[in-house]
């Protein structure tokens, strides 16, 4: 079935720091979700991807979608405190049906 | 995102007792979904549903019952608790296919 691989599982960086989470795909995603839970928090979205090789800019958050739609890639530039949490990715390929990568866990370290 | 709300927030049951988790939304989004969060598994599909009385299975059903009689209820009931069922549980309603998932504050389980 579907499967969404994530990766790395935890990532600790100074604060400072960049930082980088990628989620790939076996098949062609017909679209990309991202989301972020704060501990003890419950996962909130912040963007979508759509179409091939689209990148998105939130601030210091940069999203890209590949070019062959079976990856994309989260990146975070200068991490702060405020960005600890996990950060997820998710897939429906047309469907109602979402698919959640297993997250990568991010610690900042100041 | 106070449109979504899930009770109760905390609870400890026994193995074999029946536990109903609620859910309710007040966005009167059609989708609704319930997933279980686990160390190591990310968020896995319980049930979905893409309208009142339209229910389907997702990733990992077995031991668990779903009903939509109305577009803002979506409940989740474990039949009869165990042990491997001790997780936090999240619902969560969408406008429409692919769009952004709003997702409550959690539940969490514990079966002892």
């Amino acid at each position: 079935g579907q499967q969404v691989m994530q990766i790395p599982q935890y990532q600790h960086v100074q604060e400072g720091e960049d930082f980088t989470t990628y989620c790939n795909s076996s098949t062609t995603l017909s679209n990309i979700q991202w989301y972020k839970q704060r501990p003890g928090g419950h996962p909130v979205f912040l963007i979508q991807l759509v179409k091939s090789g689209e990148v998105k800019k939130q601030k210091r958050l940069t999203f890209q979608f590949g070019e062959a739609k079976k990856n994309s890639s989260l990146h975070i530039t200068a991490t702060q405190t405020t960005d600890v949490g996990t950060y997820f990715c998710a897939e429906t390929s047309g469907t109602y049906k979402y698919i959640f990568g297993t997250g990568t866990r991010l610690k900042v370290l100041a | 995102d106070a449109g979504i709300t899930q009770s109760p927030r905390y609870k400890i049951t026994e193995t074999g007792r029946q536990v109903t988790l609620m859910c309710h939304q007040t966005w009167s989004h059609s989708y609704m979904f319930w997933y279980r969060q686990d160390l190591g598994h990310g968020l896995r599909l319980i049930y979905y549903s893409a309208a009142a009385d339209i229910t389907d299975k997702g990733e990992v059903p077995d031991g668990y019952v779903v009903s939509r009689s109305k577009t803002e209820n979506f409940p989740l009931t474990l039949e009869s608790a165990t042990r491997s069922q001790t997780s936090v549980y999240f619902c969560a309603s969408a406008k429409g296919v692919n769009q952004p998932q709003h997702f409550g504050d959690g539940t969490r389980l514990s079966i002892l």
